[in-house]
Protein backbone atom coordinates (compact mmCIF):
# COMPACT_ATOMS: atom_id res chain seq x y z
CA UNK A 1 0.00 0.00 0.00
CA UNK A 2 0.78 3.47 -0.43
CA UNK A 3 1.58 5.47 2.20
CA UNK A 4 1.88 9.09 2.62
CA UNK A 5 2.26 10.99 6.01
CA UNK A 6 2.40 14.70 7.16
CA UNK A 7 3.88 16.03 10.33
CA UNK A 8 1.10 16.99 11.67
CA UNK A 9 -2.47 16.89 12.05
CA UNK A 10 -3.21 19.65 13.82
CA UNK A 11 -1.04 22.80 13.97
CA UNK A 12 -1.72 26.76 14.99
CA UNK A 13 1.19 29.31 14.45
CA UNK A 14 1.29 33.09 15.24
CA UNK A 15 1.10 35.76 12.49
CA UNK A 16 4.88 36.22 10.97
CA UNK A 17 6.23 32.84 12.61
CA UNK A 18 8.28 30.73 9.50
CA UNK A 19 5.99 27.50 9.18
CA UNK A 20 6.98 23.76 7.67
CA UNK A 21 4.72 21.30 6.77
CA UNK A 22 6.67 18.02 5.82
CA UNK A 23 5.51 15.14 3.72
CA UNK A 24 6.94 12.03 2.99
CA UNK A 25 6.19 9.01 0.79
CA UNK A 26 7.82 5.37 1.08
CA UNK A 27 6.40 4.52 -3.05
CA UNK A 28 9.86 6.00 -4.92
CA UNK A 29 7.28 8.23 -6.65
CA UNK A 30 8.83 11.16 -8.56
CA UNK A 31 5.96 13.41 -8.52
CA UNK A 32 4.86 15.07 -5.51
CA UNK A 33 1.94 18.03 -4.97
CA UNK A 34 1.04 20.48 -2.03
CA UNK A 35 -2.41 21.16 -2.14
CA UNK A 36 -4.53 23.94 0.02
CA UNK A 37 -8.43 22.95 0.39
CA UNK A 38 -10.79 25.75 1.84
CA UNK A 39 -14.69 25.04 1.99
CA UNK A 40 -16.12 26.15 -1.30
CA UNK A 41 -13.49 26.10 -3.12
CA UNK A 42 -11.93 22.60 -3.30
CA UNK A 43 -8.31 21.81 -3.90
CA UNK A 44 -6.01 24.04 -5.06
CA UNK A 45 -2.42 23.51 -5.77
CA UNK A 46 0.22 25.72 -4.39
CA UNK A 47 3.46 23.57 -5.53
CA UNK A 48 4.66 20.72 -7.08
CA UNK A 49 7.70 18.79 -7.88
CA UNK A 50 9.00 16.35 -10.60
CA UNK A 51 11.74 15.26 -9.00
CA UNK A 52 14.72 15.96 -6.25
CA UNK A 53 15.36 19.59 -6.38
CA UNK A 54 12.99 20.17 -8.88
CA UNK A 55 9.53 22.60 -8.39
CA UNK A 56 7.28 24.05 -10.26
CA UNK A 57 4.76 26.83 -9.24
CA UNK A 58 0.60 25.89 -9.06
CA UNK A 59 -1.92 27.81 -8.93
CA UNK A 60 -2.04 29.50 -5.57
CA UNK A 61 2.18 29.93 -5.12
CA UNK A 62 2.06 33.36 -2.94
CA UNK A 63 3.18 32.88 0.27
CA UNK A 64 4.94 29.50 -0.17
CA UNK A 65 7.68 28.04 -1.33
CA UNK A 66 8.50 24.08 -1.04
CA UNK A 67 11.56 22.31 -0.77
CA UNK A 68 12.97 18.60 -2.05
CA UNK A 69 16.11 17.40 -0.86
CA UNK A 70 15.15 14.01 -0.98
CA UNK A 71 12.81 11.91 -3.24
CA UNK A 72 10.49 11.17 -0.80
CA UNK A 73 10.45 14.45 1.16
CA UNK A 74 8.68 17.41 -0.54
CA UNK A 75 8.49 20.60 2.60
CA UNK A 76 5.70 23.06 2.03
CA UNK A 77 7.23 26.42 4.13
CA UNK A 78 5.38 29.24 4.65
CA UNK A 79 8.38 32.29 4.85
CA UNK A 80 6.04 34.42 7.35
CA UNK A 81 2.79 33.01 7.92
CA UNK A 82 -0.64 35.21 7.61
CA UNK A 83 -3.81 34.90 8.99
CA UNK A 84 -5.46 33.92 5.30
CA UNK A 85 -3.48 30.87 5.33
CA UNK A 86 -5.34 29.56 7.85
CA UNK A 87 -6.67 26.24 5.75
CA UNK A 88 -6.19 22.18 5.53
CA UNK A 89 -3.15 21.22 3.52
CA UNK A 90 -2.79 18.44 1.71
CA UNK A 91 0.23 16.54 0.17
CA UNK A 92 -0.05 13.60 -2.48
CA UNK A 93 2.33 12.21 -4.42
CA UNK A 94 1.37 10.26 -8.04
CA UNK A 95 1.78 6.69 -9.19
CA UNK A 96 0.50 6.51 -13.16
CA UNK A 97 -2.88 8.52 -12.91
CA UNK A 98 -3.20 8.16 -9.34
CA UNK A 99 -2.92 10.58 -6.41
CA UNK A 100 -2.46 9.53 -3.18
CA UNK A 101 -3.25 11.71 -0.36
CA UNK A 102 -1.57 12.04 3.01
CA UNK A 103 -3.84 12.73 5.92
CA UNK A 104 -3.77 16.46 5.66
CA UNK A 105 -2.62 19.30 8.45
CA UNK A 106 -5.14 21.96 9.48
CA UNK A 107 -3.05 24.92 9.82
CA UNK A 108 -4.51 27.79 11.59
CA UNK A 109 -2.56 31.17 12.09
CA UNK A 110 -3.61 33.23 14.68
CA UNK B 1 -7.51 29.00 -18.21
CA UNK B 2 -9.15 25.79 -16.76
CA UNK B 3 -12.46 25.31 -15.33
CA UNK B 4 -14.49 22.24 -13.86
CA UNK B 5 -17.93 22.72 -13.06
CA UNK B 6 -20.36 20.20 -10.99
CA UNK B 7 -23.29 20.64 -8.68
CA UNK B 8 -22.38 21.79 -4.77
CA UNK B 9 -24.55 19.38 -2.98
CA UNK B 10 -26.82 16.57 -4.05
CA UNK B 11 -29.00 14.23 -1.79
CA UNK B 12 -30.28 11.01 -1.96
CA UNK B 13 -31.80 7.56 0.09
CA UNK B 14 -30.33 4.84 0.70
CA UNK B 15 -30.72 2.22 -1.99
CA UNK B 16 -30.95 4.76 -4.83
CA UNK B 17 -29.10 6.05 -7.68
CA UNK B 18 -27.21 9.08 -8.20
CA UNK B 19 -25.40 10.93 -10.97
CA UNK B 20 -22.76 13.75 -10.28
CA UNK B 21 -21.90 15.85 -13.12
CA UNK B 22 -19.26 17.11 -14.01
CA UNK B 23 -18.09 19.85 -17.34
CA UNK B 24 -14.86 20.43 -17.78
CA UNK B 25 -12.79 23.49 -20.51
CA UNK B 26 -9.17 23.37 -20.38
CA UNK B 27 -6.57 22.33 -22.85
CA UNK B 28 -4.02 19.46 -22.79
CA UNK B 29 -6.59 17.23 -21.51
CA UNK B 30 -5.32 13.93 -20.65
CA UNK B 31 -8.07 12.59 -18.71
CA UNK B 32 -10.98 12.82 -16.06
CA UNK B 33 -10.51 11.45 -12.51
CA UNK B 34 -12.95 11.37 -9.45
CA UNK B 35 -12.05 11.49 -6.23
CA UNK B 36 -13.99 10.54 -2.72
CA UNK B 37 -13.58 12.46 0.19
CA UNK B 38 -15.24 12.07 4.07
CA UNK B 39 -15.46 14.54 6.08
CA UNK B 40 -11.82 14.96 8.35
CA UNK B 41 -10.56 12.13 5.91
CA UNK B 42 -8.37 12.68 2.85
CA UNK B 43 -9.26 12.58 -0.84
CA UNK B 44 -9.00 9.04 -2.02
CA UNK B 45 -8.79 7.90 -5.53
CA UNK B 46 -12.08 6.44 -7.23
CA UNK B 47 -11.84 6.34 -11.41
CA UNK B 48 -10.00 7.54 -14.50
CA UNK B 49 -11.73 7.62 -17.65
CA UNK B 50 -8.97 8.84 -20.53
CA UNK B 51 -11.40 7.62 -23.00
CA UNK B 52 -14.89 7.97 -24.02
CA UNK B 53 -17.11 5.61 -22.43
CA UNK B 54 -18.42 4.13 -19.05
CA UNK B 55 -15.67 2.49 -16.74
CA UNK B 56 -17.49 0.16 -14.12
CA UNK B 57 -15.82 -0.19 -10.75
CA UNK B 58 -18.80 -2.21 -8.60
CA UNK B 59 -21.47 -0.23 -7.47
CA UNK B 60 -19.32 2.81 -9.13
CA UNK B 61 -19.62 4.25 -12.41
CA UNK B 62 -17.75 6.85 -14.34
CA UNK B 63 -18.59 8.45 -18.01
CA UNK B 64 -16.59 10.58 -20.30
CA UNK B 65 -17.86 12.42 -23.46
CA UNK B 66 -14.59 13.71 -24.56
CA UNK B 67 -16.63 15.63 -27.38
CA UNK B 68 -18.78 17.00 -24.85
CA UNK B 69 -16.44 18.16 -22.30
CA UNK B 70 -18.42 16.37 -19.68
CA UNK B 71 -18.30 13.61 -17.59
CA UNK B 72 -20.22 11.94 -14.88
CA UNK B 73 -19.92 9.32 -11.45
CA UNK B 74 -23.14 6.86 -10.73
CA UNK B 75 -23.65 5.82 -7.70
CA UNK B 76 -25.91 2.63 -7.53
CA UNK B 77 -27.37 1.22 -4.42
CA UNK B 78 -26.36 3.91 -2.40
CA UNK B 79 -25.43 3.35 1.40
CA UNK B 80 -24.79 5.58 4.29
CA UNK B 81 -21.56 5.29 4.18
CA UNK B 82 -21.33 6.66 0.65
CA UNK B 83 -22.05 10.46 1.97
CA UNK B 84 -19.11 12.14 1.27
CA UNK B 85 -17.86 14.93 -1.44
CA UNK B 86 -17.15 13.81 -4.61
CA UNK B 87 -14.37 15.54 -6.95
CA UNK B 88 -13.65 15.59 -10.37
CA UNK B 89 -10.63 16.28 -11.67
CA UNK B 90 -9.24 16.77 -15.11
CA UNK B 91 -5.31 15.37 -15.43
CA UNK B 92 -3.51 18.44 -17.19
CA UNK B 93 0.00 17.62 -18.29
CA UNK B 94 1.35 16.30 -15.38
CA UNK B 95 -1.13 17.56 -12.57
CA UNK B 96 -4.16 17.95 -11.72
CA UNK B 97 -7.18 20.18 -11.38
CA UNK B 98 -9.61 19.93 -9.36
CA UNK B 99 -13.25 20.97 -9.11
CA UNK B 100 -14.34 22.31 -6.17
CA UNK B 101 -16.52 19.22 -4.78
CA UNK B 102 -19.93 17.84 -4.80
CA UNK B 103 -21.57 16.94 -1.27
CA UNK B 104 -23.76 13.66 -1.27
CA UNK B 105 -25.57 13.61 2.17
CA UNK B 106 -27.18 10.16 1.66
CA UNK B 107 -30.37 9.50 3.94
CA UNK B 108 -32.26 6.34 5.80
Amino acid sequence: DVKVTQSSRYLVKRTGEKVFLECVQDMDHENMFWYRQDPGLGLRLIYFSYDVKMKEKGDIPEGYSVSREKKERFSLILESASTNQTSMYLCASTSADTQYFGPGTRLTVL
Amino acid sequence: GQSLEQPSEVTAVEGAIVQINCTYQTSGFYGLSWYQQHDGGAPTFLSYNALDGLEETGRFSSFLSRSDSYGYLLLQELQMKDSASYFCAVIHTDKLIFGTGTRLQVFP
